[in-house]
């Protein structure tokens, strides 16, 4: 079974410095997608961002973009401008390709607390 | 639009009774998901349907059942709450294939005395 693995239990940095969120995940196949959820305390699971593992190019959505380094098996989500409003528990997780032989569903990390100073 | 919907927000029962959490979905996916999340972890699937009537086991099954109801709707059984079972519930769905990303309920907080 695939592993995904979140060092960082909690990261604290102050409001519009840049933070990056680390991410490394293990898996022998080569067709699957790494996702970025978002946890505020209002417990809501929030799609930020979303890559293609056959895709060289990294995902950007405003704000947030990832380092996808397929090799190394690594997918960190970077912050910039970072804003209150960011504060939240971050997931990184793993879901398999069409083919990708492994079960539906996605598979979590641990987690990332992340804390935005004003 | 209302996207996932779960019922209800919050439980609280004695160890040995049964429950059921009922999810409802209105974006016309195939696949839906029932996961739970305990302090410190990250979501672990319990079952998921890859479509009207199919279910599959994921990572943790043991005490739960499901039912695929129909395309929209998606319960996850308790039948002898335990202890154990004390977690936040989060039913998901999505459109098979390509990679499509999972929108999720807001969750259900259950506590098993």
């Amino acid at each position: 079974a695939q592993t995904v693995t979140q060092s960082q239990p909690e990261m604290s940095v102050q409001e519009a410095e840049t933070v990056t969120l680390s991410c490394t995940y293990d898996t022998s196949e080569n067709n699957y997608y790494l996702f970025w959820y978002k946890q505020p305390p209002s417990r809501q699971m929030i799609l930020v961002i979303r890559q293609e593992a056959y895709k060289q190019q990294n995902a950007t959505e405003n704000r947030f973009s990832v380092n996808f380094q397929k090799a190394a098996k690594s997918f960190s989500l970077k912050i910039s401008d970072s804003q209150l409003g960011d504060t939240a528990m971050y997931f990184c997780a793993f879901m398999w390709g069409d083919s990708g032989g492994g079960a539906d569903g996605l598979t979590f990390g641990k987690g990332t607390h992340l804390i935005i100073q004003p | 639009n209302a996207g996932v919907t779960q019922t209800p927000k919050f439980q609280v029962l004695k160890t040995g009774q049964s429950m059921t959490l009922q999810c409802a979905q209105d974006m016309n996916h195939n696949s839906m998901y029932w996961y739970r999340q305990d302090p410190g972890m990250g979501l672990r699937l319990i079952y998921y349907s890859a479509s009207e009537g199919t279910t599959d086991k994921g990572e943790v099954p043991n005490g739960y059942n499901v039912s695929r109801l129909n395309k929209r709707e998606f319960s996850l059984r308790l039948e002898s709450a335990a202890p154990s079972q004390t977690s936040v519930y989060f039913c998901a769905s999505r459109l098979t294939g390509g990679g499509q990303p999972q929108h999720f309920g807001d969750g259900t907080r259950l506590s098993i005395l």
